[in-house]
This record gives structure tokens, sequence and C-alpha cells, in this order.
């Protein structure tokens, strides 16, 4: 059964510095992975896709790695800036075609 | 020109009520799905429809039934509410598995308060 965990949960950081999200899964065999962004009473609006053949995607200021034999992703924000506050949550497509969420990271930049 | 619409926006009801949230896409997707947020905002699916026919039932009580009467909406019907349906309910959609671009797009979400 497939695990994602994200790690922090909560991160608060200064406006203008560079910051890094953690996404760990237990199983590698995935089709691909997602980065969403959650605003408080929002959906979800997908930031990222990455194909399980893929490395890495970029947009803008968003940088997400994938790395499928150690089961992790990261998602990288260069500049933050106070608009990029909200939940970050990743999630994996598997075999089974279930997308399976992690817990979010809680983001918060300060201005 | 919403990509995944859901209605209504907030439902609140009282226990032993039925009730349905509707979802439509427009982005010619032949694959839609149910999500449910719970208050500790972990998502879990629930439903998956490929061109109107269910390919996941994740185990979820029988009060629970999703009806698709076309590819580009997937309904879902609960059956005698419970206290413990209270949640956020995500309505998502994307291209079918096999295809270059199964992004899953996702609505604003049915926030059902159970009383």
């Amino acid at each position: 059964k497939q695990e994602v965990t994200q790690i922090p949960a909560a991160l608060s950081v200064p406006e203008g510095e560079n910051l890094v999200l953690n996404c760990s899964f237990t199983d590698s065999a995935i089709y691909n992975l997602q980065w969403f962004r959650q605003d408080p009473g929002k959906g979800l609006t997908s930031l990222l896709l990455i194909q399980s053949s893929q490395r890495e995607q970029t947009s803008g200021r968003l940088n997400a790695s994938l790395d499928k034999s150690s089961g992790r992703s990261t998602l990288y924000i260069a500049a933050s800036q106070p608009g990029d506050s909200a939940t970050y949550l990743c999630a994996v497509k598997g075999g089974n075609e279930k997308l399976t969420f992690g817990t979010g990271t809680r983001l918060t930049i300060i201005p | 020109d919403t990509a995944v619409s859901q209605t209504p926006k907030y439902l609140v009801t009282q226990m032993g009520n039925d009730k349905s949230i509707k979802c439509e896409q427009n982005l010619g997707h032949d694959t839609m799905y149910w999500y449910k947020q719970d208050s500790k905002k972990f998502l879990k699916i629930m439903f998956s429809y490929n061109n109107k026919e269910l390919i996941i039932n994740e185990t979820v009580p029988n009060r629970f039934s999703p009806k698709s009467p076309d590819k580009a909406h997937l309904n879902l019907h609960i059956n005698s509410l419970e206290l413990g349906d209270s949640a956020v309910y995500f309505c998502a959609s994307s291209h079918p598995p096999g295809t270059s671009d199964y992004e899953q797009y996702f609505g604003p979400g049915t926030r059902l308060t159970v009383t």
C-alpha cells in the first residue's frame, strides 16, 4: 500500500528566501508525481506534474525533482512571496490508477 | 469557462437525509474522480469513472453512490447522511490512463456539514 509523507507539516520563512518542500513515498512503482497548492477554503491547483521517466520539471519560480528509486521528490520555490502562502500537497499515481496524497506542508511566507 | 465545477459549494443538512453533489467538466476528459478531504485535511480517493464506467471503488459505505449520466458529469449521491460524512468533497478529471497527459484537474470542492 502506497504511503506518501510530507515533511515538515508546517514551515514559515521570510519573504525573498528560497525554500524546499519534501515528499517521500514508499512504493517506487509510480506513473507520475504531481504537486498541488491548496488555499484555505479553496480547491487544488496543479503546479507541476513529473512523469516517472523524468527527473525534474520547472515552471517559473518552481522546480520539482523526482528520484523514483529513493522514493523522494522535492519542490523548490525561489524568491518566495507572500502570495506563495498555502498548503502544498504532493500526490503519486500508481499502477492501480489511484492518486495517493501526502498530508501536506502548510507554508507561510512572512512579509 | 470553469474547467471542473461542483454544486453546491456548501451543503448543510441533518443526519438521515439524502443529498447529491453534482460535478461537471468541460475539458473533454474521459476520466472523473471523487475525493474526500477530512477534518485533518487528508485527501483520499473514493471513486473513479472512465467513460461512464466505474474503475476505482475504494472502501466507502454503500450509502455513497456515484452516477455518471455522461462522460462530462459525475454526481455523488449520499443516502442516510451521518455526522462522520462531514468533510470537503472534491471532484476531479483527467485524460484516461495510457495517454501522455493525465494530470488531474480539481473542482473547488463542496463543504458538507451534517448536523
